[in-house]
């Protein structure tokens, strides 16, 4: 398997612009987890899917953020409109469903709004 | 709510030195307990992990971990680091009533002398 696929890896935008980002994860995961990593705020979970139904948005920052899962092989997460203070690298990671399965993580999306 | 502590923000050592990096959980119930590493430039992957048995767990490349449920503490060892060690460390709880959530301490970043 290919792991956790994410993409784009770099996004450099302005502000004010849409951004998408995506995410195909494990083939046979059915749990599909956001993150948000910055030095000040460390790893932060934004939402998590299983079986493509949104479960917890609660880290969700704000409207401007949305996440979707339309199947169980793709899912992604949209900033619009995107402002400086959203610049990070955002995960995505995988996992079976179950409290103690390890959460498989993509490579990230490092994301530079200007 | 649940929450991860990691004390040590950075941790510098010399090759061959012993270490130990904190991690301590507010959750009074069950918990499984995960440590993640995150190379330079690379994504996260597990460590090691624990459920339940044994409170001491080992876990790849010679990292172990041992869960004291008295003090609330999942505290990381190594008994000879290498360069190649040098990476940020998360510690990672999961309750076990929360599906698949998992909540991610602020990390501690180590850094080994050649």
């Amino acid at each position: 398997d290919a792991g956790v696929i994410q993409s784009p890896r770099h996004e450099v935008t302005e502000m004010g612009q849409e951004v998408t980002l995506r995410c195909k994860p494990i083939s046979g995961h059915n749990s599909l987890f956001w993150y948000r990593q910055t030095m000040m705020r460390g790893l932060e979970l934004l939402i998590y899917f299983n079986n493509n139904v949104p479960i917890d948005d609660s880290g969700m920052p704000e409207d401007r953020f949305s996440a979707k899962m339309p199947n169980a092989s793709f899912s992604t997460l949209k900033i619009q409109p995107s402002e400086p203070r959203d610049s990070a690298v955002y995960f995505c990671a995988s996992s079976l469903e179950g409290p103690r399965n390890e959460q498989y993580f993509g490579p990230g999306t490092r994301l530079t709004v200007t | 709510a649940q929450s991860v502590s990691q004390h040590n923000h950075h941790v510098i050592l010399s090759e061959a030195a012993s270490l130990e990096l904190g991690c301590n959980y507010s959750y009074g119930g069950t918990v499984n307990l995960f440590w993640y590493v995150q190379y330079p430039g690379q994504h996260l992957q597990l460590l090691l992990k624990y459920f339940s048995g044994d409170p001491l767990v080992k876990g790849i490349k010679g990292f172990e971990a041992e869960f004291i449920k008295s003090k609330f503490s999942f505290n990381l060892r190594k008994p000879s680091v290498q360069w190649s060690d040098t990476a940020e460390y998360f510690c990672a709880v999961n309750a076990y009533s929360s599906a698949s959530k998992i909540i991610f301490g602020s990390g501690t970043r180590l850094s080994i002398r050649p």
